[in-house]
Formats: C-alpha cells, sequence, structure tokens
C-alpha cells in the first residue's frame, strides 16, 4: 500500500458525461500528479500540481480540468466524456514535486464510457 | 517534446536469466530516468532511477545504465525469478515549464519457471 488513496475504483458512465476522480496523497506529501493509462497509448502524464497550485500540463485536454484543494487532496474532472476516455486513471503524490522526487502511484480508478 | 521508444514490447526469459530492456529518447535536455513495474492489476511503483549525470547505477539485482552521447537507457534484470514477471515502464522527465514526464509504451517481461 503506497498510501495514496483514489476513490471511486471503478466507474462506469455514459458518452457525454462529467466525472470527478478524486485522490487523496500520502501524508506529507504536497505535490499530485495524474496520469491517464489506455491500452493503447500506454501510460500518459496528465498533470502535476504543488501545493495547491498547477505546477506543469501534459497531455490533458481541454475537456479535463484538476485542482488541489487546501487539505492537499486533488480532483480530476472529465466532460463530455467520449469512447476513448475510457482508461485506468492513476494519481500519485511525491513529497516537494521535484523532477528527482519518487511518485508513489494510487490504485487507480477504472472509468468505462459506454 | 520528448519521445521516449521502449523495445521489446514483451520479453520472455528462462527463470535465473538475464533480461534487458531498452530505451531511446530524443530530448537531450532529458535529465533523470526511473523506471517503474507494474504488476497485473496493480499500480506501477518505482525500482530504480538514474540521474545525467551518472552513467550507471545497481540496486541488488537490477541495474540501470544511460548513454546521454546517444541518448539511450536500459534496465538489466539478473538472475529473474518468477516474481519478476510484469509490465515495466521507462520514463524521462525534463524540466520544462514544469516537471514533464514521459513514458515508453511497455516491455511485458515474462519469466518461465
Amino acid at each position: 500500500d503506497s498510501g495514496v488513496t483514489q476513490t471511486p475504483k471503478h466507474l462506469i458512465t455514459a458518452t457525454g458525461q462529467r466525472v470527478t476522480l478524486r485522490c487523496s496523497p500520502r501524508s506529507g506529501d504536497l505535490s499530485v500528479y495524474w496520469y491517464q493509462q489506455s491500452l493503447d497509448q500506454g501510460l500518459q502524464f496528465l498533470i502535476q500540481y504543488y501545493n495547491g497550485e498547477e505546477r506543469a500540463k501534459g497531455n490533458i485536454l481541454e475537456r479535463f480540468s484538476a485542482q488541489q484543494f487546501p487539505d492537499l487532496h486533488s480532483e480530476l474532472n472529465l466532460s463530455s466524456l467520449e469512447l476513448g476516455d475510457s482508461a485506468l486513471y492513476f494519481c500519485a503524490s511525491s513529497v516537494s514535486g521535484r523532477l528527482t522526487d519518487t511518485q508513489y502511484f494510487g490504485p487507480g480508478t477504472r472509468l468505462t464510457v459506454l | 517534446g520528448e519521445n521516449v521508444e521502449q523495445h521489446p514490447s514483451t520479453l520472455s526469459v528462462q527463470e535465473g536469466d538475464s533480461a534487458v530492456i531498452k530505451c531511446t529518447y530524443s530530448d537531450s535536455a532529458s535529465n533523470y530516468f526511473p523506471w517503474y513495474k507494474q504488476e497485473l492489476g496493480k499500480r506501477p511503483q518505482l525500482i530504480i532511477d538514474i540521474r545525467s549525470n551518472v552513467g550507471e547505477k545497481k540496486d541488488q539485482r537490477i541495474a540501470v545504465t544511460l548513454n546521454k552521447t546517444a541518448k539511450h537507457f536500459s534496465l538489466h534484470i539478473t538472475e529473474t525469478q518468477p516474481e519478476d514477471s510484469a509490465v515495466y515502464f521507462c520514463a524521462a522527465s525534463i524540466r520544462d515549464a514544469g516537471n514533464q514526464f514521459y513514458f515508453g509504451t511497455g516491455t511485458s517481461l515474462t519469466v518461465i519457471p
């Protein structure tokens, strides 16, 4: 157990809908990362937050947004969902958000868009 | 942006043999190279990493080598065991408008008892 929690574990929804994925980092970690893992695209970095502020943006679609709250938990919002958004979404946390910090991954949320 | 290529996509070895997975990257500014292991249905876990100022790093049966000139790095697993069976991902990271992480497409390693 990495200490990173994600809810829900599974999510099934329809195209066009909006969902929110939640992540709680390890105690003491200030930085949260979001990743998308799909069969055809592998593991893709979406976005990073550090202490409530956006630190880096990767391949995140405009339909997706995220935020990190004062208690350091983070939410990833996915809207206007498409079939291709079906994937495993991981969040990870690290102590300070430095490039070389070890990232600890949560168990993931499996999103299925029908 | 960075492009990370990983080979092979699948690898089968006999227990006790060595396994080597190779990754290449395109951006010479990349300066941190972690390797992750992901067992079936589980989360990725960091197993070893190397910074651009080091050529080799070892941790028990696992080693990573980096050739900055050729822009490639490799994961070496010696004396493989069945529990080494998993998908391994390489990644390259650069500080470019924040930390950017680019992953290879993964190698599915099967260790045959």
